[in-house]
C-alpha cells in the first residue's frame, strides 16, 4: 500500500522568511496529492493540493510542487506570519482510494 | 454552509465499555472516511464507505465496527475499549474519491 513520509517533523522559522516540507510517497498510481493544516485540537483543513497532471500549484503565500518520476511534493510557504504556526500534513491517494498521511510537521514562526 | 457534523464531541468510557460515534456528512457526499488521532500522531485511517458500501478498511481493530445507513450518516462502534483507544476520532466527507476530504471537528474519546 501507499506510504508517504515526510520532513522535517519539526521546521523554526523566522517570520517573513520562507518555510519548505517535502514528502516523499512510494506507489506510482499516487494521483491526487492534498496539505492539510491542523491547528491544536483542530481538524485538519485543507490548504492546497495538486493532481499528478500538474507540476507547480500557487494560492497566495502557499505553493506546491510535484515530481512525479521522483515521487516527491514539497510545500512553499512564503513571508511567513504567525498564524502559519500549526501541525502540516501531507498527504497521498490513488484518487479512487484511501487518503494517506504522513506523519506531519509542526512549523514554529519564531517573532 | 453545512460541515461534517460529528457527535458527540467529547466522551468518557471506561475499559471494557462500548461507544458508538456518529459522523452526518456534508448533503450529497457519497464517501465517508474514519480516521484515528492519538496525541501527537498524524491520523490514521480506520475504513472507508462509499455509496453506503465498505470501499477500504486500514489498521482497525477487530473490535471495531462501522457501517453507513440509508442516509449517509455513519457510525463508529468500538467495543472492549482499550487506554490506548483515547484518541481524537475524525471522520470526512468528500464528493468523490480523489477530491477533497472535509473534516468533521472529531470527537475525543478518553478511555479511563
Amino acid at each position: 500500500g501507499e506510504n508517504v513520509e515526510q520532513h522535517p517533523s519539526t521546521l523554526s522559522v523566522q517570520e517573513g522568511d520562507s518555510a519548505v516540507i517535502k514528502c516523499t510517497y512510494s506507489d506510482s498510481a499516487s494521483n491526487y496529492f492534498p496539505w492539510y493544516k491542523q491547528e491544536l485540537g483542530k481538524r485538519p483543513q485543507l490548504i492546497i493540493d495538486i493532481r499528478s497532471n500538474v507540476g507547480e500549484k500557487k494560492d497566495q503565500r502557499i505553493a506546491v510542487t510535484l515530481n512525479k518520476t521522483a515521487k516527491h511534493f514539497s510545500l512553499h510557504i512564503t513571508e511567513t506570519q504567525p498564524e502559519d504556526s500549526a501541525v502540516y500534513f501531507c498527504a497521498a491517494s490513488r484518487g479512487d482510494d484511501k487518503i494517506i498521511f504522513g506523519k506531519g510537521t509542526r512549523l514554529h514562526i519564531l517573532p | 454552509a453545512a460541515g461534517v457534523i460529528q457527535s458527540p464531541r467529547h466522551l468518557i468510557k471506561e475499559k471494557r465499555e462500548t461507544a458508538t460515534l456518529k459522523c452526518y456528512p456534508i448533503p450529497r457526499h457519497d464517501t465517508v472516511y474514519w480516521y484515528q488521532q492519538g496525541p501527537g500522531q498524524d491520523p490514521q485511517f480506520l475504513i472507508s464507505f462509499y455509496e453506503k458500501m465498505q470501499s477500504d478498511k486500514g489498521s482497525i481493530p477487530d473490535r471495531f465496527s462501522a457501517q453507513q445507513f440509508s442516509d449517509y450518516h455513519s457510525e463508529l462502534n468500538m467495543s472492549s475499549l482499550e487506554l490506548g483507544d483515547s484518541a481524537l476520532y475524525f471522520c470526512a466527507s468528500l464528493p468523490g474519491a480523489g477530491t477533497e476530504a472535509f473534516f468533521g471537528q472529531g470527537t475525543r474519546l478518553t478511555v479511563v
